[in-house]
């Protein structure tokens, strides 16, 4: 079955430590993963794609087949970065994504 | 630009009753995409229509239903709401299948 996992639904970091948002994936075709994330009070918005290979506010992330990993990764955080961030894999032929249950990223001062 | 918008912003039913929610995508998306976002449970794909047409549907039983309009726009029906049918409703609409989601910011509806 295909599924998306972040395991942590809180994450909590102090102001310049780095982050690493947990997202693995199950699918036995080729995946697309993205990463959306949705501040207070806005509408979820698309940070990042895998196959784009960007950065976006800092933020990184590789694609890991092996380990079937697609960890969100920033070396330093930000207050601004505290916000919802969902993981979501979208199969190959479909339109269809399958969204993690989501983390919320809490950086304190 | 516009963006997606949704409306009505908040809705609330009685159970058994019927909810009717709109979305229109961005100028120049033919795809719009229906996800249902309940407390706890992430976001759960529901429909997708593109150039008027169904083309896929989620988990979900057939008291969900929509429609895409000529003009792209979707409706999404709920028939005999249920009180588990409070939630978060989102649309989307993407350029193209590559490109990612743009979300509209959703119709809260409170089946009461």
């Amino acid at each position: 079955a295909q599924r998306v996992t972040q395991p942590e639904k809180l994450l909590s970091v102090f102001k310049g430590a780095p982050v690493e948002l947990k997202c693995n994936y199950s699918y036995s075709g080729s995946p697309e993963l993205f990463w959306y994330v949705q501040y207070s009070r806005q509408r979820l918005q698309l940070l990042l794609r895998h196959i784009s290979r960007e950065s976006i506010k800092g933020f990184t992330a590789d694609l890991n087949k092996g380990e079937t990993s697609f960890h969100l990764k920033k070396p330093f955080a930000q207050e601004e970065d505290s916000a919802m961030y969902y993981c979501a894999l979208r199969t190959s032929g479909t339109y269809k994504y399958i969204f993690g249950t989501g983390t919320r990223l809490k950086v304190l001062a | 630009e516009a963006g997606v918008t949704q409306s009505p912003t908040h809705l609330i039913k009685t159970r058994g009753q019927q909810a009717t929610l709109r979305c229109s995508p961005i100028s120049g998306h033919t795809s719009v995409y229906w996800y249902q976002q309940a407390l706890g449970l992430g976001l759960q794909f529901l429909l997708w229509y593109d150039e008027g047409e169904e083309r896929n549907r989620g988990n979900f039983p057939p008291r969900f239903s929509g429609r895409q309009f000529p003009n792209y726009s979707s409706e999404l029906n709920v028939n005999a709401l249920e009180l588990e049918d409070s939630a978060l409703y989102l649309c989307a609409s993407s350029p193209d299948e590559n490109y990612g989601y743009t979300f509209g910011s959703g119709t809260r509806l409170t089946v009461v």
